[in-house]
């Protein structure tokens, strides 16, 4: 059963406009959330995350915002860069446990 | 400071063979945690080791098994292959167990069953 998903499996974006990528959970129990980056032919590479009592956290570009009680998550990447072509995954761990993946959304964006 | 190292990165075996997929982690990382990548599912958790212990596991069969090495290198085995089986095993390593610490992946073994 998915406990984490990313309804979008795809999403194209203009350089220098704002990507926004969407994850809902099932599990009220998930207290730390994560982005992660997969380029085609590597491995994922964090990104950002963020804990349940957070409802925003901020790395440069990236910004994951955390919605506990629509059990929602997003990832604003602000300005695009082409660079952000990629696979990104969100994940959610409950208690330090082990991480559940969403399917991924595969960013594209264009010059 | 070397990452994450998988072997082979490329493996094509019949239905019904065995295989046994590495992954040496970063140094001084003691758990070592492995995936199945398809599309579709995205990254479904197989098995977390930690100082030679497994320590959780996923929802797949007891066909997948794995060990981990006082070294903290880790191998996978999955016996009697099935055609469903083909995907990206993904193995990361932490330096310490759990879903809080940061995991660094490695490349991936794309395993094809024909």
């Amino acid at each position: 059963d998915q406990q984490v998903k990313q309804n979008s499996p795809s999403l194209s974006v203009q350089e220098g406009r704002i990507s926004i990528l969407n994850c809902d959970y099932t599990n009220s129990m998930f207290d730390y959330f994560l982005w992660y980056k997969k380029y085609p032919a590597e491995g994922p590479t964090f990104l950002i995350s963020i804990s349940s009592i957070k409802d925003k956290n901020e790395d440069g570009r990236f910004t994951v915002f955390l919605n506990k009680s629509a059990k929602h998550l997003s990832l604003h990447i602000v300005p695009s860069q082409p660079g952000d072509s990629a696979v990104y995954f969100c994940a959610a761990s409950e208690n330090d446990y082990k991480l559940s993946f969403g399917a991924g959304t595969t960013v594209t964006v264009r010059a | 400071k070397a990452g994450v190292t998988q072997t082979p990165r490329y493996l094509i075996k019949t239905r019904g063979q065995q295989v046994t997929l590495s992954c040496s982690p970063i140094s001084g990382h003691r758990s070592v945690s492995w995936y199945q990548q398809t599309p579709g599912q995205g990254l479904q958790f197989l098995f977390e080791y930690f100082s030679e212990t497994q320590r959780n596991k996923g929802n797949f069969p007891g066909r997948f098994s794995g060990r981990q090495f006082s070294n903290s290198r880790s191998e996978m085995n999955v016996s009697t292959l099935e055609l469903g089986d083909s995907a990206l095993y993904l193995c990361a390593s932490s330096r310490g167990q759990g879903g809080y610490n940061e995991q660094f992946f490695g490349p991936g073994t794309r395993l094809t069953v024909l």
